[in-house]
């Protein structure tokens, strides 16, 4: 497996507080992303990161803010945690190349429940 | 939505059979890739085929794609127990920035 890892790997969190997301890459590839997956829509990107403190914004980003202060951390924050963000969360990383990022490689995810 | 579209959603197949599944996009595409998940695990990328080509081969997995049609399949050749997965399509465009855009899936039991 590629060097990634995500903390905390299982969470349970209140309406309305705030969360925080890690992930950490050992491999020091470009690229980082940010996807949730629930059932029926496979994985959608909330956020992803071309470089040190350069992110921009995916699919379903509402809610939702990054950081990217050091190449092998990405965190995602969740200013205010709401029941439609029960999920699971996964990282991953990629290679930039010559013309963008190609195959990823991700991390074991996160299980966060609002209630 | 940009999101690709699978099918079947879901197939049970005997060991030793072969397993074809379907992946079809709305967009102009860079590459299409094909990733493997697990129960309770992270996506494991299979194969990368470029928009320029129509066939690719990795061991058991035979990926082709058909631009015209936008569509993608992937055909595991004499399936094992251990292929039972979901298996994703996943497109990367630079349509709109460039992104990967995975479908929904499509859930695979090999029965032994």
């Amino acid at each position: 497996d590629a060097g990634i890892t995500q903390s905390p790997r299982h969470k349970v969190t209140e309406t309305g507080t705030p969360v925080t997301l890690r992930c950490h890459q050992t491999e020091n590839h470009r690229y980082m992303y940010w996807y949730r997956q629930d059932p029926g829509h496979g994985l959608r990107l909330i956020h992803y990161s071309y470089g040190v403190k350069d992110t921009d914004k995916g699919e379903v980003s509402d809610g939702y803010s990054v950081s990217r202060s050091k190449t092998e951390d990405f965190l995602l924050t969740l200013e205010s945690a709401t029941s439609s963000q029960t999920s699971v969360y996964f990282c991953a990383i990629s290679e930039g190349r010559d013309r963008g990022p190609y195959e990823q490689y991700f991390g074991p995810g996160t299980r966060l429940t609002v209630t | 939505s940009q999101q690709g579209e699978e099918d079947p959603q879901a197939l049970s197949i005997q060991e030793g059979e072969n397993a074809t599944m379907n992946c079809s996009y709305k967009t102009s595409i860079n590459n299409l890739q094909w990733y493997r998940q697990n129960s309770g695990r992270g996506l494991v990328h299979l194969i990368l085929i470029r928009s320029n080509e129509r066939e690719k081969h990795s061991g058991r997995l035979r990926v082709t794609l058909d631009t015209s049609k936008k569509s993608s399949s992937l055909l595991i050749t004499a399936s094992r127990a251990a292929d039972t997965a979901s298996y994703f399509c996943a497109f990367f465009t630079y349509t709109g920035g460039f992104k990967t855009i995975f479908g929904a899936g499509t859930r695979l039991f090999v029965k032994a």
